[in-house]
């Protein structure tokens, strides 16, 4: 079974800080990663889809990485701002099912 | 392409009741899953569907949880006599599936269930 780990579990930051999210998975036969973001008692927003051919995608301040041979993944913010404050989630997808670590939750505060 | 609703937002239910879910996904979707989340924790698989057929459910679904998804459109999860331990949020995802970029998962904002 594919066990997920996400450090830091919580991260609180002044606006305009680039910052790391870290992501590790235990099986690094994937097919693809997903970083997601959830607000509060909301559902998850797909932020990035790596395929497990790619090293790295990006989309406007995000950029994400993807090490599958070493089974990690990092997610990068840059100039972050007040609204990126939430849950940032990443999910490894093998055997048809996307596994979930328990996210960061990050604070950009103004 | 009006994303994937859910059906209710909150349920609250005394311990012992049948509560029933709506997922409806966005169309042309083949798949559908059923994940469940509770407080500070990720989302945990339940059940998949690729169209109508149910491909596999995980052992966190008891005999009191039953899915379905009719004709392969929209789907319904049902929890008979609950119990407080089912208290969680209940989130339905949908994509294209396939492969590649197909596997993109788009998520419902969840059913959030109370047992008291």
């Amino acid at each position: 079974k594919q066990e997920v780990t996400q450090i830091p579990a919580a991260l609180s930051v002044p606006e305009g800080e680039n910052l790391v999210l870290n992501c590790s998975f235990t099986d690094s036969a994937i097919y693809n990663l997903q970083w997601f973001r959830q607000d509060p008692g909301k559902g998850l927003t797909s932020l990035l889809l790596i395929q497990s051919s790619q090293r790295e995608q990006t989309s406007g301040r995000l950029n994400a990485s993807l090490d599958k041979s070493s089974g990690r993944s990092t997610l990068y913010i840059a100039a972050s701002q007040p609204g990126d404050s939430a849950t940032y989630l990443c999910a490894p997808y093998n055997f048809n099912k996307f596994y979930f670590g328990s996210g960061t939750k990050l604070n950009v505060k103004p | 392409d009006t994303g994937v609703s859910q059906d209710p937002r909150h349920k609250i239910t005394k311990r012992g009741q049948n509560v029933t879910f709506r997922c409806d996904p966005i169309s042309e979707h083949n798949r559908l899953y059923w994940y469940r989340q509770t407080l500070g924790q990720g989302p945990e698989f339940l059940t998949y569907f690729q169209n109508e057929a149910q491909l596999e459910k995980s052992r966190l679904l008891s005999d009191r949880f039953s899915a379905e998804r009719p004709k392969g459109s929209f789907s319904t999860l049902e929890i008979q006599r609950t119990e407080q331990g089912d208290s969680a949020m209940y989130l339905c995802a949908s994509s294209l599936g396939g492969g590649g970029l197909n596997e993109k998962l788009f998520f419902g904002s969840g059913t959030q269930l109370s047992v008291l």
